[in-house]
């Protein structure tokens, strides 16, 4: 059982690229969902899915879209990187909507 | 939407005191409040969520206490030890459709010294 996957680790872009980082899990959870952490700030949510086929924006989405087409992953694409978009990104998942598990997270620069 | 406000901003004891962390809410919808752990480079862990439901919850060294007259719930930690040192977030999350959309507060940075 690996959890929850993220890829790549670590990424540098320049600003107007785009990119997708990777989200996987093995524990069939219904409920994915992507944070940002920066400092001060705790973790705000981005994007949220309560099954395949279906996600909801959270507290800051601009700039970034997902699609949920299996159970097991839930990627994020960033459409035009932003210096502004420079953070550490987590995704998580969970069973009921509760007890959330976490990534060890992507830490992106946009330069 | 919910607020989530974490008022110690970092927090520093001795090993062997307690720890007390605290944080409000501000949607009175919310029915599930989880606290985190996060160490260095890592994501964070769940270590203990309470519901709206109950008033007080304990799992060894750590508790977890909830007041939903006055939309605060905090985080004691027992008998600290230096492995006790880390980011501590909590979280709060609405029912309904909402259920499972967590909303942070801002962390606390616990430094327990040998």
């Amino acid at each position: 059982n690996a959890g929850v996957t993220q890829t790549p680790k670590f990424q540098v872009l320049k600003t107007g690229q785009s990119m997708t980082l990777q989200c996987a899990q093995d524990m069939n959870h219904e409920y994915m969902s992507w944070y940002r952490q920066d400092p001060g700030m705790g973790l705000r949510l981005i994007h949220y899915s309560v099954g395949a086929g279906i996600t909801d924006q959270g507290e800051v989405p601009n700039g970034y879209n997902v699609s949920r087409s299996t159970t097991e992953d839930f990627p994020l694409r960033l459409l035009s990187a932003a210096p502004s978009q420079t953070s550490v990104y987590f995704c998580a998942s969970s069973y009921s909507g509760a007890e959330a598990f976490f990534g060890q997270g992507t830490r992106l620069t946009v330069v | 939407g919910e607020n989530v406000e974490q008022h110690l901003s970092t927090l520093s004891v001795q090993e062997g005191d307690s720890a007390v962390i605290k944080c409000t809410y501000s949607d009175s919808a919310s029915n599930y409040f989880p606290w985190y752990k996060q160490e260095l480079g890592k994501g964070p862990q769940l270590i203990i969520d309470i519901r709206s439901n109950v008033g007080e919850k304990k799992d060894q060294r750590i508790a977890v206490t909830l007041n939903k007259t006055a939309k605060h719930f905090s985080l004691h930690i027992t008998e600290t030890q230096p492995e006790d040192s880390a980011v501590y977030f909590c979280a709060a999350t609405p029912g309904g459709t909402s259920y499972g959309k967590l909303t942070f507060g801002q962390g606390t940075i616990l430094t327990v010294h040998p």
